[in-house]
């Protein structure tokens, strides 16, 4: 079975330009998270998607957004890029994202902002 | 609130012998997974093996093992018989039943030397 795949893999943006990421989880999975990494603040969930429907977000502001589609690939948008959105960004899938259900990680998408 | 505590920024352990990373956890929830990932400096997150909070026994998975002791909160990753490849951060997590998301610690990062 394929694993959860992200693209782009890398990207960079200069400040004040929009990015779409995008997330395919693995088959039959229909719940998906997005979380962001940077060093400074280590992991921090963004939101969590099930059946096309947004069923928890964290605590970011509203230039983050996401959606998920019917086939579960789910895509999220930063607008107005600033400098500290440089991150890595995983996406992870799991079956119904319940709390006994693993959640299986993409390779992420490396965001830099100049 | 939700919390993952690791307490151990980085460790050493010599290649063949093995190695525990500390997890404790904090939740009112009384139905919770917790979970070990293993992330390599390629970034992607791996999962290695999960617990749930009424599992009667630890979780193993090959040379992880998973020492769960519910009434002090903690969920301490064991690996055996360490290798050079285990040379990783590794990240405690935790979801809770209809949480919909999951909460990670800062990380331990393994140096494993020959």
């Amino acid at each position: 079975k394929a694993g959860v795949t992200q693209t782009p893999r890398y990207l960079i943006k200069t400040r004040g330009q929009q990015v779409t990421l995008s997330c395919s989880p693995i088959s039959g999975h229909r719940s998906v998270s997005w979380y962001q990494q940077t060093p400074g603040q280590g992991l921090q969930f963004l939101f969590e998607y099930f059946s096309e429907t947004q069923r928890n977000k964290g605590n970011f502001p509203g230039r983050f957004s996401g959606r998920q589609f019917s086939n579960s690939r789910s895509e999220m948008n930063v607008s107005t890029l600033e400098l500290g959105d440089s991150a890595l960004y995983l996406c992870a899938s799991s079956i119904q994202g319940a709390g006994t259900d693993t959640q299986y990680f993409g390779p992420g998408t490396r965001l830099t902002v100049l | 609130a939700q919390k993952i505590t690791q307490t151990q920024p980085g460790m050493f352990v010599q290649e063949k012998e093995a190695v525990t990373l500390d997890c404790t956890y904090d939740t009112s929830d009384p139905s919770y997974g917790l979970f070990w990932y293993k992330q390599p400096s390629s970034g992607e997150m791996i999962f290695l093996i999960y617990q749930g909070s009424y599992d009667q026994q630890n979780a193993t998975e090959g040379r992880y093992s998973l020492n769960f002791q519910k009434a002090r909160k903690s969920a301490n990753l064991v690996i055996s018989a360490s290798q050079l490849g285990d040379s990783a951060m590794y990240f405690c997590a935790m979801r809770v039943a209809g949480g919909f998301k999951t909460i990670f610690g800062a990380g331990t990062r393994l140096f494993v030397k020959a």
